[in-house]
């Protein structure tokens, strides 16, 4: 079955950039014509949606992190990636690579990353 | 910041019929399908209902889900100790033309 998994930085500083890597298993990222998504949660709160890469390159961002974040697609890697600059205290939270959007499955199981200096 | 709002917390004893319950907005659940997920401790979150109360495959029928106007809810009858995990209700939002969630609700069985 398709299985993702999050690679990452863990801790990150302050002002710096996230990258996030979701590795794609058991499928090819180009079959089914899916979106592939990003969420997070801050811990103690809810999930948020960051966005969606198509399998052609087109993204769309959630409208409170689109100033922020870049999300692309690497076909020949079965991944696609996270990039979230101009961190502070407010990005740390868990974040989860998932198939789809709105249903999302199979997520991954998370990276936590700490944003402290 | 979540979109839907769910009860932080719910509880109920084996065998019991548990009810979760999840409020939106006419943007969001009063126009758009409600989807349920389940995360275990320590565990990605599981896709449970899709379509308002569609199962995949795999899921067990004691889970349910309905909606009716701007509110969704999801009941698990038949509780058992394993289904003790955290539940959270998501629907797209067509202001925000994308998907929200809700905060979540941390189910006890006692």
């Amino acid at each position: 079955q398709v299985q993702l998994r999050e690679s990452g930085p863990g801790l990150v500083k302050p002002s710096q950039t996230l990258s996030l890597t979701c590795t794609v298993s058991g499928a090819s990222i180009t079959s089914g014509n899916y979106y592939w998504s990003w969420i997070r949660q801050p811990a103690g709160k809810g999930l948020e949606w960051i966005g969606r890469v198509y399998t052609d390159g087109s993204t769309y961002y959630s409208p409170s992190l689109k100033s922020r974040v870049t999300i692309s697609i690497d076909t020949s890697n079965n991944q696609f990636s996270l990039r979230l600059n101009s961190l502070s205290a407010a990005d740390t939270a868990v974040y989860y690579c998932a198939r789809g959007l709105s249903p999302f499955d199979p997520w991954g199981q998370g990276s936590l990353v700490t944003v402290s200096s | 910041q979540s979109g839907l709002t769910q009860p932080p917390s719910a509880s109920g004893t084996p065998g019991q019929t548990v009810t979760i319950s999840c409020s939106g907005s006419s943007s969001n659940i009063g126009s758009n399908a409600v989807n349920w997920y389940q995360r275990l401790p320590g565990t990605a979150p599981k896709f449970l209902i899709y379509r308002n109360n569609q199962r995949p495959s795999g899921v067990p029928d004691r889970f349910s889900g309905s909606r009716s106007g701007t509110s969704a809810s999801l009941a698990i009858s038949g509780l058992q100790s394993e289904d003790e995990a955290d539940y959270y209700c998501e629907a797209w939002d067509d202001s925000l033309r994308g998907p929200v969630f809700g905060g979540g609700t941390k189910l006890t069985v006692l």
